[in-house]
């Protein structure tokens, strides 16, 4: 069964800074990950999607994401960020598991952004 | 535009007072998910439905009933419901094919049990 690890419960960055949010995922096989964001109050936004090929993903808001197999690590990052970033952000691992294509999410991560 | 709804989005009510939470798309998509968010322990999976007629339990299934009886809904079911239900719901759905179209989401349904 696959799962994900996001070892970081909350990051406070600075406006500006650059972030970069960690996740480590386990499975036997090359996975679907996945990046979403919940900003306070609301339901989840995908932020972008890795399936195969270039390691490294464009998102949507700036972000970008980078695929590591040695490391099992699918790491979210933004080389600057905005006051309107701070949320909560998930990573989940996507797998077949018997005929269903199952999403398994982490803990989370809560970003925080001081001016 | 393409929605998951769920509703209601607030519900207060009391240990055994039966509840329905409903969950519509207009994505026309095969899977289905029902979640729960508490914190710390992320988005944790109840039961899902690949197709109309067709579901299977999650991770945290036991308290919880669903059903498809068409493609577009998928109601979670609290027969009797208990204090520690109390949390934070995610209705999704997807394409079978994560890599058409990965889960989209309502916007969530907070539930107090008292």
């Amino acid at each position: 069964a696959q799962s994900v690890t996001q070892p970081d419960i909350h990051i406070t960055v600075s406006e500006g800074a650059s972030l970069e949010l960690r996740c480590n995922y386990s499975y036997g096989a090359t996975p679907y990950l996945f990046w979403y964001v919940q900003s306070p109050g609301q339901g989840l936004q995908l932020l972008l999607k890795y399936f195969s090929g270039d390691t490294l993903v464009q998102g949507i808001k700036g972000f970008e994401a980078e695929f590591k197999r040695s490391q099992s690590s699918f790491n979210l990052r933004k080389p600057s960020v905005h006051w309107s970033d701070a949320a909560e952000y998930f990573c989940a691992v996507g797998a077949k598991t018997g005929g269903y294509q199952k999403v398994t999410f982490g803990t989370g991560t809560k970003l925080q952004v001081i001016p | 535009e393409a929605q998951v709804t769920q509703n209601p989005r607030y519900l207060i009510t009391v240990t055994g007072k039966k509840l329905t939470v409903t969950c519509s798309q207009n994505m026309n998509h095969e899977y289905m998910s029902w979640y729960r968010q508490d914190p710390g322990l992320g988005l944790r999976q109840i039961y899902y439905s690949m197709n109309v007629e067709v579901t299977d339990k999650g991770d945290v299934p036991e308290g919880y009933k669903v059903s498809r009886k068409e493609k577009r809904n998928f109601p979670l079911i609290l027969e009797s419901p208990s204090p520690n239900q109390t949390s934070l719901y995610f209705c999704a759905s997807s394409s079978r094919d994560l890599r058409n179209q990965p889960q989209h989401f309502g916007d969530g349904t907070r539930l107090s049990i008292l």
